[in-house]
């Protein structure tokens, strides 16, 4: 168990809707991170946000959009679902915000199905 | 571009044996760090071994090692004596000073034969 937890594990919904995934990093990291893994583009990096702000920016559609919340959590939220949105989204959590050894420490990963 | 390169999509190697896992990177900046995360079949994300840039010892852990050539901008993975729960899907990854995102390569899959 990493100490992250992302909510829910499993989401089944349909095209043109807009979900909301949720992830509490481990006690006391700063930074969270969200991937995408899906087969087709592989594992990729999507937004960091370190202590409540934007601090990298990856291959993050415009119809995606993420916060940080003042008690670290953070939300992913997708909207106008298209299906290839379907894949297995991570949040990662870091003790730092941009020391290069800053080991991520993943969520079990919610798996989104869009129908 | 792609910035990592794992060319070997999947492995096969007896129990108790070594395997290599490959992996190239490409970056112009000085300043990076090469990670190494295990997917067994149950999904979740495992973070394996790290090396720096700046690093001139090789990393190691446990059974886990990095052979880091550094000119040749490669960060292999070698994991000796097998086990079968080594079995997964293995990540290099990269991240950068002047970027501070994690790129990650297209991962190998690794069968650990009785």
């Amino acid at each position: 168990d990493s100490g992250v937890t992302q909510t829910p594990k499993h989401l089944i919904t349909a095209t043109g809707q807009r979900v909301t995934l949720r992830c509490s990093p481990r006690s006391g990291d700063l930074s969270v991170y969200w991937y995408q893994q899906s087969l087709d583009q592989g594992l990729q990096f999507l937004i960091q946000y370190y202590n409540g702000e934007e601090r990298a920016k990856g291959n993050i559609l415009e119809r995606f959009s993420a916060q940080q919340f003042p008690d670290l959590h953070s939300e992913l939220n997708l909207s106008s679902l298209e299906l290839g949105d379907s894949a297995l989204y991570f949040c990662a959590s870091s003790a730092s915000g941009t020391a290069l050894y800053n080991e991520q420490f993943f969520g079990p990963g919610t798996r989104l199905t869009v129908l | 571009a792609q910035k990592i390169t794992q060319t070997q999509p999947g492995m096969f190697v007896q129990e108790k044996e070594a395997v290599t896992l490959d992996c190239t990177y490409d970056t112009s900046d000085q300043s990076y760090g090469l990670f190494w995360y295990k997917q067994p079949s149950s999904g979740e994300m495992i973070f394996l071994i790290y090396q720096g840039s700046y690093d001139e010892q090789n990393a190691t852990e446990g059974r886990y090692s990095l052979n880091f050539q550094k000119a040749r901008k490669s960060a292999n993975l070698v994991i000796s004596a097998s086990q079968l729960g080594d079995s997964a899907m293995y990540f290099c990854a990269m991240r950068e000073r002047q970027n501070n995102d994690m790129r990650f390569g297209a991962g190998t899959r690794l069968t650990v034969k009785p």
